[in-house]
């Protein structure tokens, strides 16, 4: 089993609408959980980190965490189109070594 | 610079040549990472430093790899006898380290690396 799975994608929803990205990691002794954006032939960039259950939010980016379902989601609202790119979801499962997603691909539609 | 820094940003080489890629991490950075990203897939960890403990080098996936940093300064990350899978973008990371709530990478512009 995968120790960090997200869809792939493509996600494609249109402008102003909320997109839902999802993560499930298989190590419960996961602590803390990332949400990295990465822009075509670019690196990837820290956008939202999680560390205890509920919901967190800054601006228009909210992640939620379920340790108990094992889950991570980044919602954003009113997307625009400049945040078409590819989100990978990051979980730290040995105090240290950060384990990425394969990331799900975000177009938003003008 | 205030960013991390890594050299070469493109390599071109021939199959079976050694290659080197250097990072020089962000000032004060104790842990730095090597990934290894295949064109459209997800970031694949190679190898983890955090000051002056073992490193990890679970992730290297054959011993023509190897890595080494020099205190908590610039590391080089070398593929001997390159193959053609060795194709990839080799992307360096730092961060402060935190124990548990480490994650938040600073990555570099990574260096992309064809082999022939």
């Amino acid at each position: 089993q995968k120790e960090v799975e997200q869809n792939s994608g493509p996600l494609s929803v249109p402008e102003g609408a909320i997109a839902s990205l999802n993560c499930t990691y298989s190590d419960r002794g996961s602590q803390s959980f990332f949400w990295y954006r990465q822009y075509s032939g670019k690196s990837p960039e820290l956008i939202m980190f999680i560390y205890s259950n509920g919901d967190k939010e800054d601006g228009r980016f909210t992640a939620q965490l379920n340790k108990a379902s094992q889950y991570v989601s980044l919602l954003i609202r009113d997307s625009q189109p400049s945040d078409s790119a590819t989100y990978l979801c990051a979980v730290n499962v040995m105090n240290y070594k950060l384990t990425f997603g394969k990331g799900t691909l975000l177009t938003v539609n003008p | 610079g205030a960013g991390v820094s890594q050299s070469p940003s493109n390599k071109v080489t021939e199959k079976g040549k050694d290659v080197e890629l250097r990072c020089d991490p962000i000032s004060g950075h104790t842990a730095l990472y090597w990934y290894r990203q295949r064109l459209g897939q997800g970031l694949e960890f190679l190898i983890y430093f955090q000051g002056n403990s073992a490193p990890d080098k679970s992730g290297l996936p054959s011993d023509r790899f190897s890595a080494e940093r020099t205190g908590e300064s610039v590391s080089t990350l070398t593929i001997q006898r390159t193959q053609q899978e060795d194709s990839a973008v080799y992307l360096c990371a730092s961060s402060f380290y935190r124990g548990v709530n480490t994650g938040e990478l600073f990555f570099g512009e990574g260096s992309r690396l064809t082999v022939l």
